[in-house]
């Protein structure tokens, strides 16, 4: 069975940093392109970041770029996001997924 | 302008099936992308319904119900999700999403209401 589980989530003050992760298990994990897809409460689904299987390259929506930064670690299975100056925009549930397949997700609140 | 235009929601009746469009902006052509389908109940991540580009290239998600299905109207520069034999637990949001310049693009979602 295909799992994705994210962590990391938490409260934070605008301008302030926050790692999530994602560990996947059930699938190939390493030649497996993921995503971060973000969902404001009651909104609907926003891209935000891809990278590829070897992480060679990754992709940003301009609403992060420069900000975040998505990275893995192939030989422990996950996926990570670091978010720097964190806006109160930023504020809602982040996944992580591959086409066929999405994490719970984890809430990320920025309160100014 | 926005890649891809859902309605915002949409109502039917036990039973009935419901057909969800996914309309691409001018200049993108339906015909040259794979739609993707997803389905999110409320407190719940999204959920993979299918895919589907044409006849012979589509994809079923495990343990969807044939009763949904994917089709195009290339007229329309539409992508279409059929959910035939409406039942109650079908209430929920439906995305679709293509990748466009090397990107997931998401449509805004409709909301499905079954009554």
């Amino acid at each position: 069975e295909v799992q994705l589980l994210e962590s990391g989530g938490g409260l934070v003050q605008t301008g302030g940093s926050l790692r999530l992760s994602c560990v996947g298990s059930g699938f190939s994990f390493s030649i497996s392109s993921l995503s971060w897809v973000r969902q404001t409460p009651g909104k609907g689904l926003e891209w935000i970041s891809m990278i590829s299987g070897g992480g060679e390259w990754t992709k940003y929506a301009d609403s992060v770029k420069g900000r975040f930064t998505t990275s893995r670690d192939n030989s422990k299975n996950t996926l990570y996001l670091q978010m720097n100056s964190l806006r109160t925009e930023d504020t809602a549930i982040y996944y992580c997924a591959e086409e066929e397949h999405w994490g719970q997700g984890t809430l990320v609140t920025v309160s100014s | 302008q926005t890649v891809l235009t859902q309605p915002s929601s949409l109502s039917a009746s036990p039973g009935a099936s419901a057909s969800l469009t996914c309309t691409l902006r001018s200049g993108i052509n339906v015909g040259t992308y794979n739609i993707y389908w997803y389905q999110q109940k409320s407190g719940s991540p999204p959920q993979y319904l299918l895919t589907y580009n044409s006849d012979s290239d589509k994809h079923q998600g495990s343990g969807v119900p044939s009763r949904f299905s994917g089709s195009k109207d290339a007229s329309a520069n539409a992508g279409i999700l059929l959910i035939s034999g409406l039942q109650s637990e079908d209430e929920a949001d439906y995305y679709c999403m293509i990748w466009h310049s090397d990107t997931w693009v998401f449509g805004g979602g409709t909301k499905l209401t079954v009554l």
